[in-house]
Formats: C-alpha cells, structure tokens, sequence
C-alpha cells in the first residue's frame, strides 16, 4: 500500500462547481499534513496546511479525519485558474515529507 | 528577491554522460532537498542535506551524487549509472526543524532528457 494515496483524476467540472478530493494516508503517526498546488510544468506550490479542526481559506477547505486516516480539499465556485494538480503531502517518520501523485482538476467555461 | 533558483530549466543528455544540476538559494536555509517527479507521479526524494559539509540518501539516490561545500549551494550530479534519468528535477530548502510542509520552497525544477 503507498504511504499516501490519492485518486489521480482527471475531475472536469464546470465553473462555479464545487470539487472535493480526498487522500488517504498509511502511517497513523503522521503529524503534518499539507494540499500543495502543482501547475503544469511548474513547481509545487503551498496552498494551506491541514489542521485538525479544518480550516478554511476563502473558496477552500481543507479537513483532516484521523481516525479514517485521510484528508480532503473542498473547492467552492471553482475558476479557470483552478486548473492544476492538487498534491496531498504528509510528513512520514522523522518528519520527512511524503507527497501523493496528486489529483489534476480540469475547470472548464 | 529570495528565493532558489535552478539552472539549466531544460537539458538534454546524451546516455553515457554526467550531467550536473545548479541549485542556489538565498534564503539563508540550512537544509536543502532534491526530488525527482516523473509523469503522472509525486515526488520522490534523491538526496537531502542538513548542513553544509554533510548529506543523506534518499528514497531513490543510486545514479546521483552531491555536494555541499557552501550553505546556499546544493548541486546534483546525475551520473551515467542512473538507467532512466529522464524527469523533472525540483530543488528545495527549508528552514531549521525540518521539511515541515509549510516551510519549505521549491526552485522552478529543471527538466532533463536523455537523448
């Protein structure tokens, strides 16, 4: 099983839609967990860390369920400019970072 | 501005030879990283460096080689012996603690292809 798993897409939606993605994580000792965007041909890019109580950033959400293991960004209203891969990251033992494949979002007019 | 800065963006290999990637930061960071990303992939780490003088391997670091004789200078050497080097290269440091996700930059990558 990967350490950190994530449904590689592509999710087409149409603008103003709302989009959620999840993934999923295998070591329970996980301490940090981040959703990085990726535009196409570029580097990753932080878009907000995950926090055990969920946290909000305008448009996005992002949660964390400990006890099922897995994490999840909801996009509301969702842009053209939203089209990119969205990269799940945890930190595994000794706090090294551990990234998903990412999952690529397709917003379209 | 502060920032990493990769070089060259794009490459090209012909098999059999070394190639060496330039990454320079200006963050003042103590660790840098280098990763591997191949299509449809995430990231996977090649070697990492703590402090200057002295890095680890790691998850995937036979066919490279590095160096860090100065705190902002962390180049890679992707040797002949790496069978399948074609990839996107991405190079980051952090500050002191740790690749906490929230502290940690990425240069704008170089793409390598063997020809």
């Amino acid at each position: 099983r990967k350490e950190v798993e994530q449904d590689p897409g592509p999710f087409n939606v149409p603008e103003g839609a709302t989009v959620a993605f999840n993934c999923t994580y295998s070591n329970s000792a996980s301490q940090s967990f981040f959703w990085y965007r990726q535009d196409c041909r570029k580097e990753p890019k932080l878009l907000m860390s995950v926090y055990s109580s969920g946290n909000e950033d305008g448009r996005f959400t992002a949660q964390l369920n400990r006890a099922s293991q897995y994490i999840s960004l909801l996009i509301r209203d969702s842009k053209l400019s939203d089209s990119a891969t969205y990269l799940c990251v945890v930190t595994g033992a000794t706090d090294k970072l551990i990234f998903g494949t990412g999952t690529r979002l397709q917003v379209f007019p | 501005d502060g920032g990493i800065t990769q070089s060259p963006k794009y490459l090209f290999r012909k098999e059999g030879q070394n190639v060496t990637l330039s990454c320079e930061q200006n963050l003042n960071h103590d660790a840098m990283y280098w990763y591997r990303q191949d299509p449809g992939q995430g990231l996977r780490l090649i070697y990492y460096s703590q402090i200057v003088n002295d890095f680890q391997k790691g998850d995937i670091a036979e066919g490279y080689s590095v160096s860090r004789e100065k705190k902002e200078s962390f180049p890679l050497t992707v040797t002949s012996a790496q069978k399948n080097p074609t990839a996107f290269y991405l190079c980051a440091s952090s500050i002191p603690g740790g690749a906490s996700g929230n502290t940690i930059y990425f240069g704008e990558g170089s793409w390598l292809t063997v020809v």
